[in-house]
């Protein structure tokens, strides 16, 4: 079965320092993993998506996200915050569920970023 | 209009209404998902429609009935709801396609008074 892990549910940086995420994901194939992030009332949004070819994927907003198999690790970093970079982010995970017909996300509990002027 | 959208963008109810929120894609997917989002809480599946057809119920009580009559419109009934339904309620659409991202609506705040 496929889980995931965010390993702080609160992360807080200065404006201009780098940002660090970290996830950690269990999967007994090869996954699907996604970042989405989600303004307050607002739906979520796709930051990037890694899908088996370059392990190093670029999002948008100068995001990245590295997939290291031998950790089993997805973590999300961006060189330098910015205040709109304040939000909720989700590591999300594909499920080994598409005998169903769809394809079933696995979503971690989420980490609330804040910046700091 | 592109994206997923969901109307209304808020709604307050009282224990005893019917309402219904509605959610459109214009992606041309052809899977859409209902979602409940608590505070505190992981985000929640509760409904998943293929091709029109259910194919995922998560153990959600019957005073949410879902309804999609088409591929690209998705419907949630609300009726006798309680206070612990208060939630955000997102719609997500995607492809049929194994590792095929979610496409998210900008959600429905409901409050149950």
């Amino acid at each position: 079965a496929q889980s995931v892990t965010q390993l702080d549910s609160h992360v807080s940086v200065s404006e201009g320092t780098p940002v660090l995420l970290r996830c950690n994901y269990s999967s007994s194939y090869s996954p699907s993993l996604f970042w989405y992030v989600q303004h307050p009332n607002k739906g979520l949004q796709l930051l990037l998506k890694y899908t088996s070819a370059a392990t190093l994927v670029k999002g948008i907003n100068g995001f990245e996200a590295e997939f290291k198999k031998s950790e089993t690790s997805f973590h999300l970093t961006k060189p330098s915050a910015h205040m709109s970079d304040a939000a909720e982010y989700f590591c999300v995970v594909s499920a080994s569920y598409f005998s169903g017909g769809y394809n079933k996300l696995i979503f971690g509990a989420g980490t609330r970023l804040a910046v700091h002027p | 209009e592109t994206g997923v959208t969901q109307t209304p963008r808020h709604l307050v109810m009282g224990m005893t209404n019917k309402k219904s929120l509605k959610c459109e894609q214009h992606l041309g997917h052809n899977a859409m998902y209902w979602y409940k989002q608590s505070a505190k809480k992981p985000l929640e599946l509760m409904f998943v429609y293929n091709f029109k057809e259910q194919t995922e119920n998560n153990s959600v009580p019957s005073r949410f009935s879902p309804e999609c009559p088409n591929s690209s419109h998705l419907f949630l009934h609300l009726h006798t709801l309680q206070p612990e339904d208060s939630a955000l309620y997102l719609c997500a659409s995607s492809l049929q396609r194994e590792g095929h991202e979610q496409y998210f609506g900008p959600g429905t705040r409901l409050t149950v008074t």
